[in-house]
């Protein structure tokens, strides 16, 4: 399995755009990178999942280099309901899931 | 309906109780999995269902023994616990297949407490 390498906190003013970068050096082939939220006492929520170049939903952006040894999600505007933890993940999209979260960045929104 | 239900919410028990986690889905996932997450701490898989049939287990001590009575439900029987244990449980559940669009949905946890 990829180890994944995130910042343990980030604070960032509302209305801003928050980037989280999150390392993962031996990604193998097969590997998509998922990062999920996770706020406190409940369980992670999905926020994104990418293979490669960009990525974009209603939440979220993940942008991923070619050579795929690092990837950055990126918030637009985050308000103070952003505030959460942010994990990335790296593994293989189909199966089940052996998964294992790094520790995660704990984003701080600040009025 | 993409929803991962846990009971109950919270759970104390003393160290000679035998008690048991529940969880269910109804999204006709056929993976699914149990997690411990401990204060401050990421979640760390436990154990992993695929079609019913336990795939994955992490070393976890055998006072913890998963059942999967059928494709919607997911068990965690506890016994002789130590305070150590003391955590919230996840479960969670995804597809099992070659699905490009991965994605755990996780229920709200358990919150337990050993005495």
């Amino acid at each position: 399995l990829a180890k994944t390498t995130q910042p343990i906190s980030m604070d960032s003013y509302e209305g801003q755009e928050v980037n989280i970068t999150c390392s993962h050096n031996n990604i193998a082939t097969n590997d998509y990178i998922t990062w999920y939220q996770q706020f406190p006492s409940q369980g992670p929520r999905f926020i994104i999942q990418g293979y490669k170049t960009k990525v974009t939903n209603e939440v979220a952006s993940l942008f991923i280099p070619a050579d795929r040894k690092s990837s950055t999600l990126s918030l637009p505007r985050v308000s103070l309901s952003d505030t959460a933890v942010y994990y990335c993940l790296v593994g293989a999209p189909w199966g089940y899931q052996k998964v294992t979260f790094g520790i995660g960045t704990k984003l701080q929104v600040i009025p | 309906d993409t929803e991962v239900t846990q009971t109950p919410k919270h759970l104390v028990m003393g160290m000679t109780n035998k008690k048991s986690l529940k969880c269910e889905q109804h999204m006709g996932h056929r993976a699914m999995y149990w997690y411990k997450q401990k204060a401050k701490k990421p979640p760390e898989l436990m154990f992993v269902y695929s079609y019913e049939k336990l795939s994955i287990n992490e070393s976890v001590p055998s006072r913890f023994s998963p059942e999967c009575p059928n494709s919607s439900l997911l068990n965690l029987h506890l016994h002789a616990l130590q305070p150590e244990d003391s955590a919230l449980y996840l479960c969670a559940s995804s597809q099992d297949g070659r699905d490009s669009n991965y994605e755990q949905y996780f229920g709200p946890g358990t919150r337990l407490t050993v005495t």
